[in-house]
């Protein structure tokens, strides 16, 4: 069983809208959550980490937990071609040092 | 602060070779974990170092070697190459923020075994 799912995509968006990204993760007592950017041979670049229910936003991007339902997503308004890429999300239980990564979701943003 | 280095950034071996790739975290972070990404199997972990002892370990063959320098620099060391460990190596520079610790990646090394 996965402990961290994604819908590998591709998520299709036409620039100017809104992508949401979602994470399912297995493991209950999963208390930090990161959403990572990898662009095509590059490596993962930490895009933003959350850590209570809710909404957390940076600029063109928000992050939303809801630990009761155990999904993280991540929503990018006004998408923008240099979006497309690979979004890798990562959870870690507590007491523990090394996150569960997903399999990424693949986002393209045609002009 | 300077990011994450890996080197080198690519290397080209044959089978049964070895290698060793070295990672330096950023300033002032004392543990790193390394990572293998492949097409098929996303991105796997290795193992992790905290002030030069190894506090995590994925399932990776014995094959797969790590260490960690007292200047938290670490290696890795992949022995008796096979064609299946063609991936791209990944350090990660950690934190140590405990709860809200954050790994942030290097640049990756890109390994080809032929």
């Amino acid at each position: 069983q996965k402990e961290v799912e994604q819908n590998s995509g591709p998520l299709s968006v036409p620039e100017g809208a809104i992508a949401s990204l979602n994470c399912t993760y297995s493991d209950r007592v999963s208390q930090s959550f990161f959403w990572y950017r990898q662009y095509s041979g590059k490596s993962p670049e930490l895009i933003m980490s959350i850590y209570s229910n809710g909404d957390k936003e940076d600029g063109r991007f928000t992050a939303q937990l809801n630990k009761a339902s155990q999904y993280v997503s991540l929503l990018i308004r006004d998408s923008q071609p240099s979006d497309s890429a690979t979004y890798l999300c990562a959870v870690r239980r507590g007491g523990s040092y090394i996150p569960t990564f997903g399999r990424g979701t693949s986002l393209i943003v045609h002009p | 602060k300077a990011g994450v280095t890996q080197t080198p950034r690519y290397l080209i071996k044959t089978r049964g070779q070895q290698v060793t790739l070295s990672c330096s975290p950023i300033s002032g972070h004392r543990s790193v974990s390394w990572y293998q990404q492949t097409p098929g199997q996303g991105l796997q972990f290795l193992f992790e170092y905290f002030s030069e002892t190894q506090r995590n370990k994925g399932n990776f063959p014995g094959r797969f070697s790590g260490r960690q320098f007292s200047n938290s620099r670490s290696e890795m060391n992949v022995s008796t190459l096979e064609l299946g460990d063609s991936a791209l190596y990944l350090c990660a520079s950690i934190s140590g923020q405990g709860d809200y610790d954050t790994q942030y990646f290097g640049p990756g090394t890109r390994l080809t075994v032929l």
